[in-house]
């Protein structure tokens, strides 16, 4: 629909195990962002990738861990997670800043057990 | 750290009818950007309406419109002649600040149902 695609789509993972998310888009944008959507809490900005670079790290724990190895790839690394971490985790790109309009894949729905 | 408050967890409208979805905000920034998100039920999130803080003139995309009070930090979304594809949360969000350093904070979701 919107050129941003996520897999997997479902994940269940134990606290003890690592996986990792993928986003790829296909619109030539130059950002890319992930974001972390709980049933009680806002959605909450985790990682900034501009050209590549990390922009912003909104005081992400560390057993999240984010890689973008060019525009068009986005991962999110996950190792040692806690059940609160269970949670729809979105991925979004965007022209080039944070400002321009966002383009959102349909997300991860991860749970932790 | 920035507030941003949806009052209204939940409204209905009548398809064709108009409905407006309240936000206000705290910020201490004179120029910022504002934006209205929706979320349909299993799909993408996406893009409904920007207005850039320091344009006086209240931003329009087709059936949707904002009553942007600065003063008021209040960012409200019209929603004209609602559809029932209208169903959907939405999210209203600030963003401040630049470079390097800046903020975009989400209100916790206004879940429009559009009746038939």
């Amino acid at each position: 629909e919107t050129g941003v695609t996520q897999t997997p789509r479902h994940l269940v993972m134990g606290m003890t195990n690592k996986k990792s998310l993928k986003c790829e888009q296909h619109l030539g944008h130059n950002a890319m962002y992930w974001y972390k959507q709980s049933a009680k809490k806002p959605l909450e900005l985790m990682f900034v990738y501009n050209f590549k670079e990390q922009t912003e790290n909104n005081s992400v724990p560390s057993r999240f861990s984010p890689e973008c190895p060019n525009s068009s790839h986005l991962f999110l690394h996950l190792h040692t997670l806690q059940p609160e971490d269970s949670a729809l985790y979105l991925c979004a790109s965007g022209r080039e800043r944070v400002t321009d309009t966002q383009y959102f894949g349909p997300g991860t729905r991860l749970t932790v057990l | 750290a920035q507030t941003v408050t949806q009052s209204q967890p939940e409204m209905s409208v009548q398809e064709a009818e108009t409905v407006t979805l309240s936000c206000t905000y705290d910020t201490s920034e004179n120029n910022y950007y504002l934006f209205w998100y929706k979320q349909p039920p299993s799909r993408q999130m996406i893009l409904v309406i920007r207005q850039e803080a320091y344009k006086q003139q209240n931003a329009t995309e087709n059936r949707f419109s904002v009553n942007f009070q600065k003063a008021a930090k209040s960012f409200s979304l019209k929603i004209s002649d609602s559809q029932l594809g209208d169903t959907a949360m939405y999210f209203c969000a600030p963003f401040e600040g630049g470079g390097s350093n800046y903020k975009l904070t989400f209100g916790k979701g206004t879940l429009l149902t559009v009746n038939p």
